[in-house]
């Protein structure tokens, strides 16, 4: 499947600072789905960007797909303790729906 | 609605001992089935995925097998557990010709060989 490299790995923040982690390919994707997962938890889907250049927002995260679909970021606006796990990104439109998952963003958010 | 049930949650076994894990898919028809499994906490490994009953395809040597006896059950087996096999296994289902082709995951089965 396609790679994708994900930075930073670990990420510690203090609670209303905002956060951005990035989602890297050499190549250019058909589309990219993010995911969180919990502590302990299971991954819970988030989005999927389609679109050259496209942006969505759901409440304080904001997710882009690059002009080139080669790289795709999620930032999170004014972190809470609520947003405490991996971010991970997989790019889609793979044969039987297969997902090749980046090794993930581990946030850390300090009250 | 659709859901998805993964037991045992939690298990321990010695090594050389067999597994069982069994995932059920309710709420749909003829979905794809996935086993994924996660090391230390980070990464997930694809192991196996299913596209239908007996249809499995494996995505890396292992020591570990996995069926698909009804529409909606994937099973993740292996015959003698190496130390190796520790690890947070989850399986996931997609529905066929979705749009977005998200996956849900079940709460995943964590497996600890001695």
């Amino acid at each position: 499947g396609q790679q994708v490299m994900q930075i930073p790995q670990y990420q510690h923040v203090q609670e209303g600072e905002d956060f951005t982690t990035y989602c890297n390919s050499s190549t250019t994707l058909s589309n990219i789905q993010w995911y969180k997962q919990r502590p302990g938890g299971h991954p819970v889907f988030l989005i999927q960007l389609v679109k050259s250049g496209e942006v969505k927002k759901q409440k304080r995260l904001t997710f882009q797909f690059g002009e080139a679909k080669k790289n795709s970021s999620l930032h999170i606006t004014a972190t809470q303790t609520t947003d405490v796990g991996t971010y991970f990104c997989a790019p889609g439109g793979t044969s039987y729906g297969k997902l090749t998952f980046g090794q993930g963003t581990i946030l850390t958010v300090h009250p | 609605s659709q859901t998805i049930h993964q037991w045992p949650a939690t298990l321990v076994q010695p090594v050389g001992s067999p597994l069982s894990l069994e995932c059920t898919v309710e709420g749909t028809s003829n979905p794809n089935l996935y086993w994924y499994r996660q090391a230390a906490g980070r990464g997930l490994q694809l192991l196996f995925y299913s596209v239908g009953i007996g249809q499995i395809s494996s995505e890396v040597p292992q020591n570990l097998s996995a069926s698909r006896p009804q529409d909606r059950q994937f099973i993740l087996s292996s015959k003698k557990l190496l130390l190796s096999d520790s690890g947070f296994y989850l399986c996931a289902w997609r529905l066929k010709g979705a749009s977005t082709g998200e996956l849900f995951f079940g709460e995943g089965s964590r497996l600890t060989v001695l």
